[in-house]
């Protein structure tokens, strides 16, 4: 079963400054998707960004963009110009070739400071 | 418009009883899952439909019973509540993502989430 780590359960950013989040994952497939989600304190998932690993180019949405390196297995989140509403608990997600389920990473916390 | 509804959002029961938490999707999808959240926030796969058809059932105990009337709906039944139980259980849904060399992996969508209490 494919595993995904989170290694940094908080982070803590100013606002305007720019944070990466970390993940690595571990799997035997060569195709597969990876995803960012994003959960604020409404508890509602919101899906924040999407790799698709036969692209070598780097997923981007507005301020924010991952650092996708396969061959290390490694999907890092950077979110620039944060602001206050950044402020969440985010999820990295692999969806492998079964293509039915998600696997979570057990989250890293963000807390954006004024 | 609501894309994924569940109900209801908060569920406070006694061990024993017997509940059911509804989901229902508004963007003609053909797959739906279930996830639970723990204390801890992790969240865990239950069940995936894919048109009406249970695709994934991981490890979860008898007593969580997933129904699907129709490709809208992805209802969850749990029997014999047990204080373990208690959780946030989220009801998610995305296209259908095919199979073989043409699958696909799409954006899921999910619901607000239910917030279920065991005493």
């Amino acid at each position: 079963a494919q595993t995904v780590t989170q290694s940094q359960p908080e982070m803590s950013v100013q606002e305007a400054e720019t944070v990466t989040l970390s993940c690595t994952y571990d799997t035997s497939e060569s195709d597969y998707y990876l995803f960012w989600y994003k959960q604020p304190p409404s508890r509602q998932m919101i899906l924040v960004i999407r790799q698709e690993a036969y692209k070598q180019q780097n997923a981007t949405e507005n301020r924010f963009s991952v650092n996708f390196q396969k061959a290390a297995k490694s999907f890092s989140l950077k979110i620039s110009d944060s602001q206050l509403g950044d402020a969440a608990m985010y999820f990295c997600a692999y969806n492998g070739n079964s293509g039915y389920a998600l696997n979570f990473g057990k989250g890293t916390s963000l807390l954006v400071t004024p | 418009d609501t894309a994924v509804s569940q109900t209801p959002k908060y569920l406070v029961t006694q061990m024993g009883n017997d509940k059911s938490i509804k989901c229902e999707q508004n963007l003609g999808h053909d797959t739906m899952y279930w996830y639970k959240q723990d204390s801890k926030k992790f969240l865990k796969i239950m069940f995936s439909y894919n048109n009406k058809e249970l695709i994934i059932n991981e490890t979860v105990p008898n007593r969580f019973s997933p129904k699907s009337p129709d490709k809208a709906h992805l209802n969850l039944h749990i029997n014999s509540l047990e204080l373990g139980d208690s959780a946030v259980y989220f009801c998610a849904s995305s296209q259908g993502v095919g199979t073989g060399l043409y699958w696909s992996s799409y954006e899921q969508y999910f619901g607000p989430g239910t917030r279920l209490t065991v005493t």
